[in-house]
């Protein structure tokens, strides 16, 4: 079964630091990545998505992540954070190329910006 | 605008008295999902449907139903809640064929079960 682990719960930041949040995942064959934030009392959104072709993904807000098959990680990256971003990350896995099976998510990441 | 609806989006209830929280997309998607949002869990998914009156059991499925009578609606049932319910749900859809499809979930449905 697939899994992912998210190891930073909990991420303190002043503004115009730069961001790395890790993402692993436990699966051999051909997976399909997502990385979905959720801003304070709203619902997911997703920022960038891995399914093939370059593994440095560019999404939405400045943010991007880097698919290394060899480790595993899909790790989202930011090089400079605002208050803004200060919401909840989610990475998480589809794997295979159909499209029964179910997104499988990490316990997430709480992201604080401070002023 | 291309969205999930989900109602209520609070409810407070008490352990027995059945309920039920509707979801309704406007997109023409195939593909359905429920998902229980709990602290430290991440999200978990309850049960999907592939289309009209195809349905299956995600990872939590205990303790919950589902119909898909129509495309756009896949409203949770929980015939007998209990207090291990109380959670955040959110509904989510999107394309079936690729697993790489984006899901759109809706804004969440807070219940407590007392």
């Amino acid at each position: 079964a697939q899994s992912v682990s998210q190891h930073n719960h909990h991420v303190i930041l002043s503004e115009a630091a730069s961001l790395e949040l890790g993402c692993n995942y436990s699966y051999g064959g051909t997976v399909n990545l997502f990385w979905y934030v959720q801003y304070p009392g709203q619902h997911l959104q997703l920022l960038l998505k891995y399914f093939s072709g370059d593994p440095l993904v560019k999404g939405i807000k400045g943010f991007e992540a880097e698919f290394i098959k060899s480790k595993f990680s899909f790790n989202l990256r930011k090089p400079s954070v605002q208050w803004s971003d200060t919401a909840e990350y989610f990475c998480a896995v589809n794997a295979g190329s159909t499209g029964r099976r179910a997104l499988t998510f990490g316990s997430g990441t709480r992201l604080q910006v401070q002023p | 605008e291309a969205q999930v609806t989900q109602n209520p989006r609070y409810l407070i209830t008490v352990t027995g008295k059945k309920l039920t929280v509707t979801c309704s997309q406007n997109m023409n998607h195939e593909y359905m999902s429920w998902y229980r949002q709990d602290p430290g869990l991440g999200l978990r998914q309850i049960y999907y449907s592939m289309n009209v009156e195809v349905t299956d059991k995600g990872d939590v499925p205990e303790g919950y139903k589902v119909s898909r009578k129509e495309k756009r609606n896949f409203p949770l049932i929980l015939e007998s809640p209990s207090p291990n319910q109380t959670s955040l749900y959110f509904c989510a859809s999107r394309v079936q064929g690729q697993a790489y499809n984006e899901q759109f979930f809706g804004p969440g449905t807070r219940l407590t079960v007392l």
